[in-house]
């Protein structure tokens, strides 16, 4: 199972809009809605911040989307904020009952 | 409050073994399934494997299978990974993770260090 494929980095001033793709396949995020999305600031855990492609736990800001389009997933960060700087990662369940991560993408906020 | 802390990691060289566990608390463990999942210095995150609420069902990643194995003690609230023959590739930083009903994790340890090196 190959990675779902992001962009290497995503950069924007504060304030400003970020979206990240998060491209798999017919096997995985084009079949499924279980596309979820982590944030990972340096030194720290994952923390989940998307499940089920846009539904957001309890806790995580409205300024943080998610949808899907055939095999690509995307986040979106509205209003960036200093504190958005890290790395995040798409995931979805596949077709053989296992996981795929994604290559990651590291925000910057300018 | 709901917590996941793992332990046993360390260093040991190729082809040796470890065992990691995973404590759970704040949560019903038995009615979750539970899985590992690994990150290597200054890489991405990479699924290893989960375990059904049970223990009955189990799924590998490819790169693992057959030289991991994980469990679980529901009544210790405990999740394992028994690591076997394992390679410098398997350098990596191991989290514990809760898995929601959703499929995602929504619960996370704190991680624990593998160095594999002779």
């Amino acid at each position: 199972q190959s990675a779902l494929t992001q962009p290497p980095s995503v950069s924007g001033s504060p304030g400003q809009s970020v979206t990240i793709s998060c491209t798999g396949t017919s096997s995985d995020v084009g079949t499924y809605n279980r596309v979820s999305w982590y944030q990972q600031p340096p030194g720290t855990a994952p923390k989940l911040m998307i499940y089920e492609v846009s539904n957001r736990p309890s806790g995580v800001p409205d300024r943080f989307s998610g949808s899907k389009t055939d095999n690509t997933a995307s986040l979106t960060i509205s209003g960036l904020q200093a504190e958005d700087e890290a790395d995040y990662y798409c995931s979805s369940y596949t077709s053989s009952s296992t996981y795929v991560f994604g290559t990651g993408t590291k925000v910057t906020v300018l | 409050q709901v917590q996941l802390v793992e332990s046993g990691g360390g260093l040991v060289k190729p082809g040796g073994s470890l065992r990691l566990s995973c404590a759970a608390s704040g949560f019903s463990f038995s009615d979750y399934y539970m899985t590992w999942i690994r990150q290597a210095p200054g890489k991405g995150l990479e699924w290893v494997s989960y375990i059904s609420s049970s223990g009955g069902g189990i799924y590998y990643a490819d790169s693992v299978k057959g030289r991991f194995t994980i469990s679980r003690d529901n009544a210790k609230n405990s999740l394992y990974l028994q690591m076997n023959s394992l390679r410098a590739e398997d350098t990596a930083v191991f989290y514990c993770a809760r898995r929601a009903v959703s499929r995602s994790f929504d619960i996370w340890g704190q991680g624990t260090m593998v160095t594999v090196s002779s």
